[in-house]
């Protein structure tokens, strides 16, 4: 099945300077993923999500992209404010079931 | 607010017992999601609703089951407890339009199991 890595696992950047989170999958039928954003103790909230058929999105300070050929996928956040700082997890899913295989997640510290 | 509501919010139980959750879903949103997400992890797939019929699994044991009922809610059972089940568990909903792939998540219920 499945399987998706993400890394790193814990990521500390200057307030205003730019974030790179980075994922990995195993299945090549994946065709949607999904960045969520998970705030201590509160539901993961959807920020951003690509599929297969696009390379790149972009929304505001935060963008997307995917390397199919790679079979990875990353997420930028640019110009990073305190309120970014949360727990990050992509996912992956295929067909038109939709069922969301996550990474481990990394950890943003935005450090004033 | 996504509109996906679960109860309880937290819940202690003991080794061995059996528990329900429950997940109550906007109008429209025929397909239901529930995920295990143990402390500094991420999620993991349990199973999927769709119309009330399981239409997924993911690598769970059969002690997890769940239903769906045609009023948009749905339930996750587990028997027999054990004390790696304490985790959060989370539903999470999708509307029925095709193309539609964001899934709305419910706050969770952090079940403890002692």
């Amino acid at each position: 099945g499945e399987n998706v890595e993400q890394h790193p696992s814990t990521l500390s950047v200057q307030e205003g300077d730019s974030a790179v989170i980075k994922c990995t999958y195993s299945d090549s039928a994946s065709n949607y993923f999904p960045w969520y954003k998970q705030e201590l103790g509160k539901r993961p909230q959807l920020i951003i999500d690509i599929r297969s058929n696009v390379g790149e999105k972009k929304d505001q300070r935060i963008a997307v992209t995917l390397n199919k050929t790679a079979k990875h996928f990353s997420l930028h956040i640019t110009e990073t404010q305190p309120e970014d700082s949360a727990v990050y997890f992509c996912a992956a899913s295929k067909g038109s079931n939709y069922q969301l295989i996550w990474g481990a997640g990394t950890k943003l510290i935005i450090k004033p | 607010e996504t509109g996906v509501t679960q109860s309880p919010t937290h819940l202690i139980k003991t080794r061995g017992q059996q528990v329900t959750l429950r997940c109550s879903s906007q109008s429209g949103h025929n397909t239901v999601s529930w995920y295990q997400q143990a402390l500094g992890q991420g999620p993991q797939f349990i199973f999927q609703y769709y119309r009330e019929e399981e239409n997924g699994r993911g690598n769970f044991p059969p002690r997890f089951s769940g239903l769906q009922f045609p009023n948009y809610s749905s339930e996750l059972n587990v028997n027999a407890l054990e004390l790696d089940d304490s985790a959060l568990y989370l539903c999470a909903s999708r509307p029925t339009q095709e193309g539609v792939t964001e899934a709305f998540f419910g706050q969770g219920t952090r079940l403890t199991v002692v």
